[in-house]
């Protein structure tokens, strides 16, 4: 079963740094491109940005750029979302999703359970 | 950066009819353009790609239509659990629209 596993959810402070993970199994992890998908507590889907784990080639939204690092170690299949210095406002639930195809570019097929992380200022 | 706009906000519709959903593009984005369903407490699921062509398990009953600007996602004949919030996507730079609530009418 191809599938994407994510690690589980995070009560932090503010300023407090956070990995979060997404175990893919089931397919070749390398063949297709991981992104991050942020949902903030009742509101829609925002796209943060994605990785080729392969070579480790990522794209960012503008609006993530700088504010979280996406990574990717393509030894044990897991994709990560970081950040550095957390804040109130990075409250919400992330996705991880596979997109379809093997592009850069395309419709994410496959989506993990969401990581729920909570920051407290 | 392309807007993706979503119409209407909330949608209400009985079940056995048909919804019409309507996403706009602020500038062209070809055919490069998904539909998503959400449900409470669920990750999304992809729906439509490439604007008309069902992912893997989806029913006949969800077509998608339309390239450049405007889109449309259509639902033939509403099954209960077709009642959820929609999104629209454009796969070239991953912009959301901001959804649409499908409700009981």
């Amino acid at each position: 079963e191809v599938q994407l596993v994510q690690s589980g959810a995070e009560v932090k402070k503010s300023g407090e740094s956070l990995k979060i993970s997404c175990k893919g199994s089931g397919y070749s992890f390398t063949s297709y491109w991981i992104g991050w998908v942020r949902q903030m507590p009742g509101k829609g889907l925002e796209w943060m940005g994605v990785i080729q784990p392969g070579d480790s080639d990522t794209r960012y939204s503008p609006s993530f750029q700088g504010q979280v690092t996406i990574s990717a170690d393509k030894f044990i299949s897991t994709a990560y979302l970081q950040w550095s210095s957390l804040k109130a406002s990075d409250t919400a639930m992330y996705y991880c999703a596979r997109q379809r195809g093997g592009y850069a570019h395309d419709a994410f097929d496959i989506w993990g359970q969401g990581t729920m992380v909570i920051v407290s200022s | 950066e392309i807007v993706m706009t979503q119409s209407p906000a909330t949608l209400s519709v009985s079940p056995g009819e048909r919804a019409t959903l309507s996403c706009r593009a602020s500038q062209s984005v070809s055919s490069n353009l998904a539909w998503y369903q959400q449900k409470p407490g669920q990750a999304p699921r992809l729906l439509i790609y490439g604007a008309s062509t069902r992912a893997t398990g989806i029913p006949a009953r969800f077509s998608g239509s339309g390239s450049g600007t405007e889109f449309t996602l259509t639902i033939s004949s509403l099954q209960s659990e077709d009642f959820a919030v929609y999104y629209c996507q454009q796969e070239t730079r991953g912009t959301f629209g901001q959804g649409t609530r499908l409700e009981i009418k």
